[in-house]
């Protein structure tokens, strides 16, 4: 079946302009994460979605990043405000219900800030 | 203590060694455990689930150690596609997943 789902695959924009990263998860997977990783760095969690739950917001680096998830399905990852260190592979990750489920992440964005 | 360490590496191996490496974790209530592969450049895949009782796919055998808080991954008669990074992942029962920094690995000719 259809993997996890991200566009755009890269991104180019200037600097302090806004951008919009999209990810459409696993038909049926309720869980959804954002990561964000810098070249040669680990993951970053930014973000996690589950159900109808209130989203966990804890890893937000800033006030320019949002993220949402509309309809329990398709989630919009907002950076406003655009700065050079915000480049970096935006993944997108989603899971199956239930204990022990492994995530599935997407192929990610590559953001450059010029 | 970190929550999830790893030895970052990175490990040199000649084609066809068995290498191990291990990774610990601090939250005792955590739930589920994972190994991934991230090649270059690439996303994060899953390797294999890690049980309490062991388990092996292949070439790849993952343990569990509950007392200790650690997980293992051993790979026997490593191949040159092998070269990656390791990452270790840990799920606490509240959700909360945890990534490891990763283990490089390189399989040398």
């Amino acid at each position: 079946g259809a993997g996890v789902s991200q566009s755009p695959s890269n991104k180019v924009t200037e600097k302090g302009k806004d951008v919009e990263l999209r990810c459409d998860p696993i038909s049926g997977h309720t869980a959804l994460y954002w990561y964000r990783q810098s070249l040669g760095q680990g993951l970053e969690f930014l973000i996690y979605f589950q159900g109808n739950s209130a989203p966990d917001k804890s890893g937000l680096p800033s006030d320019r990043f949002s993220a949402e998830r509309t309809g329990g399905s398709v989630s919009t990852l907002t950076i406003q405000r655009t700065q050079q260190e915000d480049s970096a592979v935006y993944l997108c990750a989603s899971r199956a219900p239930g204990p022990g489920q492994p995530q599935h992440f997407g192929d990610g964005t590559r953001l450059s800030i010029l | 203590r970190k929550e999830v360490e790893q030895d970052p590496g990175p490990f040199n191996v000649p084609e066809g060694a068995t290498v191990a490496f291990n990774c610990t974790y601090s939250n005792s209530a955590s739930q589920s455990f994972f190994w991934y592969r991230q090649d270059c450049r690439k996303e994060p895949k899953l390797l294999m689930s890690v049980y309490s009782s062991g388990n092996e796919d292949g070439r790849f055998t993952a343990q569990l150690n509950r007392a200790s808080q650690y997980i293992s991954l051993l790979i026997r008669d490593s191949k040159l596609s092998d070269s990656a990074t390791y990452l270790c992942v840990v799920n606490a029962r509240d959700d909360k997943i945890i990534f490891g920094k990763g283990t490089r690995l390189h399989i040398l000719p």
